[in-house]
């Protein structure tokens, strides 16, 4: 049963355009929720999270939003660049950072 | 420059050998994890430690093996009784007391012949 769960196996967007990469979770331990963004044969790059008790958190051109009565976050990304382009990976945690559980993943392609 | 190596990159061995996959760092970070990832999913969590000589199951810790007698290393070892053995596997490590995220290495690709 998947805790952390990511239901867009993938999206496309144009440059320049807005990103939504969503992510439900389950479990109301949670209280830090990260996101992670992946290239092919790499390790996944830390790009920015939040604890429960603030509902956004932004850091440039990302901003990460949580709704806890509905147990979902989203990432922001404006303006999409063709850099951006990388699987993203939403986890949580029921402790700042530690024993993390990821999501399956969303694959954003944005077209130049 | 501090980071993460894992070696090496891909790894091939024949079905019924035991393998272990290299994860060391110079963060001076306390602890360390190892996850799996399987194509098209999501990253699964296999052992972790959080202090030298001291380490805990994760999620799907059967079929391997870990040990922590240096802060720097934390090598996996991939047992004969881990039954679907081939995936990519990534170690990553985090500073406890400053409260910071986990940092990934790049990984090693095992392949069972």
């Amino acid at each position: 049963d998947q805790q952390v769960k990511q239901n867009s196996p993938s999206l496309s967007v144009q440059e320049g355009r807005i990103s939504i990469l969503n992510c439900d979770y389950t479990n109301s331990m949670f209280d830090y929720f990260l996101w992670y963004k992946k290239y092919p044969a790499e390790g996944p790059t830390f790009l920015i999270s939040i604890s429960s008790i603030k509902d956004k958190n932004e850091d440039g051109r990302f901003t990460v939003f949580l709704n806890k009565s509905a147990k979902h976050l989203s990432l922001h990304i404006v303006p999409s660049q063709p850099g951006d382009s990388a699987v993203y990976f939403c986890a949580a945690s029921d402790h700042a950072g530690n024993m993390l559980t990821f999501g399956g993943g969303t694959r954003l392609m944005v077209k130049p | 420059d501090g980071g993460i190596t894992q070696s090496p990159k891909y790894l091939f061995r024949k079905e019924g050998q035991n393998v272990t996959l290299s994860c060391e760092q110079n963060l001076n970070h306390d602890a360390m994890y190892w996850y799996r990832q399987d194509p098209g999913q999501g990253l699964r969590l296999i052992y972790y430690s959080q202090i030298v000589n001291d380490f805990q199951k994760g999620d799907i810790a059967e079929g391997y093996s870990v040990s922590r007698e240096k802060k720097e290393s934390f090598p996996l070892t991939v047992t004969s009784a881990q039954k679907n053995p081939t995936a990519f596997y990534l170690c990553a490590s985090r500073a406890i007391q400053s409260n910071q995220p986990q940092h990934f290495g790049d990984g090693t690709r095992l392949s069972i012949l």
